[in-house]
């Protein structure tokens, strides 16, 4: 089945460690996001990234960081500067780098708690 | 920036037709608008997408006036199943090349049977 994959699906940890959050995509995708999301709330854009080796800041990036070496892959990094970790991580992808005209495919997410 | 304003949540009853309405006051030539439908706990799915007028799919409606300030989602003969949170979704290129997408505050829908 095709589709995009996020692991854990829930992921507890300490104040100060850093976590990483899986996302991978067998859609052949070029295209992959990465947003937050409170409760009651939307989602806000961490990062994108439209091609291989190459990603952008969306709204909130402080205190996340990302890579993107394979077209499948973009796992993202909640740093220790993260003043609110706590949140509902989602991954997209899409088939084009502008997201403003194509579908997004979202994953299931991981819900991240800072204890 | 183009921002959207939805209600914040709405009921219908079963078998009923449901509009959403989306302002988007500001939005730019070249901007798409787009509606996904989320679940508790799960990421958002598409539902449709336009630019004018109207588009229709198996499941929901888009109107958009021609000033295009403005989007319904139509959801014909709702059923319990379509309870979710709808957002409103307005594409937008900063002057920079970067993607600058704004989710809105989303319509939690409550089908009531």
């Amino acid at each position: 089945d095709g589709g995009i994959t996020q692991s854990p699906k829930y992921l507890f940890r300490k104040e100060g460690q850093n976590v990483t959050l899986s996302c991978e995509q067998n859609l052949n995708h070029d295209a992959m996001y990465w947003y937050r999301q409170d409760p009651g709330q939307g989602l806000r854009l961490i990062y994108y990234s439209q091609i291989v080796n190459d990603f952008q800041k969306g709204d909130i990036a402080e205190g996340y960081s990302v890579s993107r070496e394979k077209k499948e892959s973009f796992p993202l990094t909640v740093t220790s500067a993260q003043k609110n970790p706590t949140a509902f991580y989602l991954c997209a992808s899409s088939i084009r780098g502008r997201v403003a005209y194509n579908e997004q495919f979202f994953g299931p997410g991981t819900r991240l708690t800072v204890l | 920036l183009a921002k959207t304003t939805q209600p914040i949540s709405m009921d219908s009853y079963e078998g009923q037709e449901v509009n959403i309405t989306c302002s988007h006051n500001n939005i730019a030539t070249n901007d798409y608008i787009t509606w996904y439908q989320q679940f508790p706990s799960q990421g958002p799915r598409f539902i449709i997408q336009g630019y004018k007028t109207k588009v229709t799919n198996e499941v929901a409606s888009l109107f958009i006036p021609a000033d295009r300030k403005s989007s319904t989602l139509s959801l014909p003969r709702v059923s319990l199943s379509d309870t979710a949170v709808y957002y409103c979704l307005v594409g937008e290129i900063s002057n920079f090349g970067n993607e600058k997408l704004t989710f809105g505050t989303g319509t939690r829908l409550t089908i009531i049977p």
